[in-house]
C-alpha cells in the first residue's frame, strides 16, 4: 500500500471473540482513523486518534496508537456476524491527503 | 456529518471511451477533494489531490492525462477517465476535508468492456 502496512490481511473468528487488527504506516503523522467497508461499498469512518493521544474508545472499538513505534491497534469486542467486512487504517496529516493501509478482511461466523 | 456525493454509482463504459465522474460536498464548501482508487480486494490508492481554482497534483505513478481532473468550484470535483481501457475498470472514490476529518464519497463502480 502507498503508506503501509496491516495484519492480519484476513482474520475468522467466532462471534463473541474479540478481533485485533493491527496497522503500521510509514511517514509522520497527526492523526490516524479507521474505516470499514462492507463488500463493494463506500467507508463508514469508525474512529479517529490524534497523534497526542495513546488509546481511545468508541462503543465496542478500542484503538491505540504508539507513534514511536508507527502503529496502531483496532480492538473489536464481542464481534459480531454484522461486524464482518474489511477494516482500513488511514494516516493523515492535518486531515490531508490520507493513505490507507492494506486492510484486514475480518469474517465473523455466526 | 457532512455528505458528498458522487455521480454515477456505476457505469459501463466501451474501450476508448471517457467517462466522467462527479464528486460533490453537498453541505460544506471543499477547496480540495481527493480522488481515490480501490482495485478489487485491495486497497485504496490515493490519485490525486484536486485544489480548488488551480491544477491537480497527482500521486506518483497515475498518468495525469488519461485521469482529468476539474475542480471548478468548491463543491464539485470531476474525475475523467479518457481512453478507458478494460485495466480501468476499478472503484472510485472521492473524498472531500472538512475543518477535522475527510469526508468520503460511496464511490463508482467503473467497468470498461
Amino acid at each position: 500500500s502507498q503508506q503501509g502496512e496491516e495484519d492480519p490481511q484476513a482474520l475468522s473468528i467466532q462471534e463473541g471473540e474479540n478481533a485485533t487488527m493491527n496497522c503500521s504506516y510509514k511517514t509522520s503523522i497527526n492523526n490516524l482513523q479507521w474505516y470499514r467497508q462492507n463488500s463493494g461499498r463506500g467507508l463508514v469512518h469508525l474512529i479517529l486518534i490524534r497523534s497526542n493521544e495513546r488509546e481511545k474508545h468508541s462503543g465496542r472499538l478500542r484503538v491505540t496508537l504508539d507513534t514511536s513505534k508507527k502503529s496502531s491497534s483496532l480492538l473489536i469486542t464481542a464481534s459480531r456476524a454484522a461486524d464482518t467486512a474489511s477494516y482500513f487504517c488511514a494516516t493523515g496529516y492535518n486531515f490531508n491527503k490520507f493513505y490507507f493501509g492494506s486492510g484486514t478482511k475480518l469474517n465473523v461466523k455466526p | 456529518g457532512a455528505v458528498v456525493s458522487q455521480h454515477p454509482s456505476w457505469v459501463i463504459c466501451k474501450s476508448g471511451t471517457s467517462v466522467k465522474i462527479e464528486c460533490r460536498s453537498l453541505d460544506f464548501q471543499a477547496t480540495t477533494m481527493f480522488w481515490y482508487r480501490q482495485f478489487p480486494k485491495q486497497s485504496l490508492m490515493l490519485m490525486a489531490t484536486s485544489n480548488e481554482g488551480s491544477k491537480a497534483t497527482y500521486e506518483q505513478g497515475v498518468e495525469k492525462d488519461k485521469f482529468l481532473i476539474n475542480h471548478a468550484s468548491l463543491t464539485l470535483s470531476t474525475l475523467t477517465v479518457t481512453s478507458a481501457h478494460p485495466e480501468d475498470s476499478s472503484f472510485y472514490i472521492c473524498s472531500a476535508s472538512g475543518q477535522h476529518e475527510q469526508f468520503f464519497g460511496p464511490g463508482t463502480r467503473l467497468t470498461v468492456l
